[in-house]
């Protein structure tokens, strides 16, 4: 199985500030990568795909980048609104799907 | 709108059986590749089970053998039948749709909470 190792697992920051949060699989996955953002007492929502591609609708600010098996998601001017928790999903080991672990972001 | 509505948590006894069921609304079911995931309390994002649109189905080693996804495609709707339950199985169940070649999830339902406790 392959595993979804994401850094860190909280995160404090300020308005304004540059957001990055890593995600590191076991094997080489491509760019086989999503990221999803979950607030309180909410279903996920998908903000990136493929590793860089950016959901219809989703603001610029976000952006993810890699391929392999480490991958970057990029806040890049943090809003009171993005305080959640972000996770990556990989898919290239079908039909296993495997989630990291999370990344509880909050304002300073 | 497409959309996904799950029903038929609620709280059941260690080794009790529950059905959950996911209505959709927008896109049919049977066209994509549909998934359940469950978030334990406190916890992170658990992939538990997909059935291709091709009928395949595959499960988490932690529910194999205990849980069984179906769908019905006249009433576009998927289910999750739960036996065996243990307390581990406590969460929030999530189905999710993975489109047509399994890769993303998305829409997401807003979630049912299964508790089991005695």
């Amino acid at each position: 199985d392959i595993q979804m190792t994401q850094s860190p697992s909280s995160l404090s920051a300020s308005v304004g500030d540059r957001v990055t949060i890593t995600c590191q699989a076991s094997q080489d996955i491509s760019n086989y990568l999503n990221w999803y953002q979950q607030k309180p007492g909410k279903a996920p929502k998908l903000l990136i795909y493929d590793a860089s591609n950016l959901e219809t609708g989703v603001p610029s600010r976000f952006s993810g980048s890699g391929s392999g098996t480490d991958f970057t998601f990029t806040i890049s001017s943090l809003q009171p609104e993005d305080i959640a928790t972000y996770y990556c999903q990989q898919y290239d080991n079908l039909p296993q799907y495997t989630f990291g672990q999370g990344t509880k972001l909050e304002i300073k | 709108e497409v959309q996904l509505v799950e029903t038929g948590g609620g709280l059941i006894q260690p080794g009790g059986s529950l059905r959950l069921s996911c209505a959709a609304s927008g896109f049919t079911v049977s066209s994509n590749y549909m998934s359940w995931v469950r978030q334990a309390p406190g916890k992170g994002l658990e992939w538990v089970s997909v059935i291709y649109s091709g009928g395949s189905t595959y499960y988490a080693d932690s529910v194999k053998g205990r849980f069984t996804i179906s769908r019905d495609n006249s009433k576009n709707t998927l289910y999750l039948q739960m036996n065996s339950l243990r307390a581990e199985d406590t969460a929030v169940y999530y189905c999710a749709s993975i489109g047509a070649v399994g890769s993303i999830f998305d829409p997401w339902g807003q979630g049912t909470l299964v508790t089991v406790s005695s």
